[in-house]
């Protein structure tokens, strides 16, 4: 599948400061999500991007489809303890890829009180 | 809500065994797919199937192969255990074309000693 690169690879934070991650890829892809994956559970899907500069928020969290399709950046304001996890970006090439999400390395998220 | 269960949350084999790994969908979904998850690696598409009796192999299906007999579940086999496929084992699942929301299960942590 299409490599996906996704940065910082962790992140170690205090309660209250906002944190950006962002995912980038060398192909357009149609459509961009983020996933996240709370501690002994499986990736959730937190939000999904379906055009290029699309702005969405979820709460706390925004995120952004790029203007290229071949990025996007999720972005938490005023990070709380329960945010922590591993926080996925994932691509889909419809209709070439065969459907199948393509997912980043994952940002592994530590917040302390 | 969604419920996708895996069968065991953490499994321990020797190497050479053959190994079957469950899951199981009680929303109707079409579509389901296997992932490991090892860190550093991210989540890795090892099989997936659009229908019953279907299947497609993923990025990494070598090792593996599956087992879709009824709709509602999807099987994964390690006919041979080897030490490397030792790794965290998720299902998913999703309705239709659009790919995008998937449901996860919690994951099987499988150790072959």
């Amino acid at each position: 599948g299409q490599q996906l690169n996704q940065s910082p690879q962790s992140m170690f934070i205090q309660e209250g400061e906002d944190v950006s991650m962002n995912c980038t890829s060398s192909s357009i892809f149609n459509t961009w999500l983020w996933y996240k994956q709370d501690p002994g559970e499986g990736p959730v899907l937190l939000i999904a991007l379906y055009k290029a500069g699309e702005l969405t928020s979820n709460g706390r969290l925004t995120a952004q489809f790029g203007i290229t399709r071949k990025d996007s950046f999720l972005n938490i304001s005023a990070s709380i303890p329960s945010d922590v996890g591993i926080y996925f970006c994932a691509g889909q090439r419809i209709p070439n890829s065969g459907y199948a999400l393509n997912f980043g390395k994952g940002t592994s998220l530590l917040v302390t009180p | 809500d969604v419920k996708v269960t895996q069968s065991s949350r953490y499994l321990v084999k020797r190497t050479g065994e053959k190994v079957f790994l469950e899951c199981v969908q009680d929303m109707d979904h079409e579509n389901m797919f296997w992932y490991r998850q090892d860190p550093g690696l991210g989540l890795r598409l090892i099989y997936f199937s659009y229908d019953v009796k279907m299947k497609e192999k993923g990025d990494i299906p070598e090792g593996y192969s599956v087992s879709r007999e009824k709709k509602e579940r999807f099987s994964l086999i390690l006919e041979s255990a080897s030490t490397n496929q030792t790794s965290m084992y998720l299902c998913a699942s999703s309705w239709g074309a659009s790919n995008e929301k998937l449901f996860f299960g919690s994951g099987t942590q499988l150790s072959v000693l």
